[in-house]
């Protein structure tokens, strides 16, 4: 079946690391991807992985695929109050690949 | 670049009543969406379009209705609103040749009172 699941909050320090989880159930999944969702505000992709990868690095941003487990992370570094917002993971599956679906979503709140 | 246009933002219904949440795109993608959000939830997919005169249902159709006589366009009707309807309603549209890179727009609060 397809869920998608999140843990629903992180709390972090200003410049410190955030790392942001996801855990799928299809291993046929073929994108898996990272939304941003900002107060009031639709959401915004902040970058996907292939399935076949293991790893993708975006400036601040790294993504590890761990596709054994269906573990799916997303590590921001130099954390920012401008980062705190929802951010969801998605997964995309083989057979539709327009189809996405939607993690419950974590909530990311950055303090100074 | 407008992207993708959703109106209105904000909505109170009562029981009963009807509405359309328009949508529209500027993109020139085949593909266009409309989720739901409910608080502490992930995005439930509603319908879906693949292209203009093609419209299929997603996770939670029911209550809901479609039409897409336009690339551009992507309206949702709610034809006899309920209690359970109360969310943020979001429209994406996508390219297919580029995976699935929805582009958002900013979300309709619909609340049915």
């Amino acid at each position: 079946g397809e869920d998608v699941e999140q843990s629903l909050f992180l709390s972090v320090r200003e410049g410190d690391s955030s790392v942001i989880n996801c855990t799928y159930t299809d291993s046929s999944s073929t994108y898996l991807y990272w939304y941003k969702q900002e107060p009031g505000a639709g959401l915004q992709l902040l970058t996907y992985i292939f399935s076949n990868m293991d790893m993708k690095q975006d400036q601040r941003l790294t993504v590890l695929l761990n596709k054994k487990d269906k573990h799916l992370s997303l590590r921001i570094a130099d954390t920012q109050t401008g980062d705190s917002a929802i951010y969801f993971c998605a997964e995309s599956m083989p057979y539709n690949t327009d189809k996405l679906i939607f993690g419950t979503g974590t909530r990311l709140q950055v303090f100074p | 670049n407008a992207g993708v246009t959703q109106t209105p933002k904000f909505r109170i219904l009562k029981i009963g009543q009807s509405m359309t949440l328009q949508c529209t795109q500027d993109m020139n993608h085949n593909y266009m969406y409309w989720y739901r959000q409910d608080p502490g939830m992930g995005l439930k997919l509603i319908y879906y379009s693949v292209g203009a005169g093609i419209t299929d249902k997603g996770e939670v159709p029911n209550g809901y209705n479609v039409s897409r006589s336009t690339t551009e366009d992507f309206p949702l009707r709610l034809e006899l609103a309920a209690p359970s309807q109360t969310s943020v309603y979001f429209c994406a549209s996508s390219i297919r040749d580029r995976g699935t890179e929805a582009f958002f727009g900013q979300g309709t609060r619909l609340t049915v009172v």
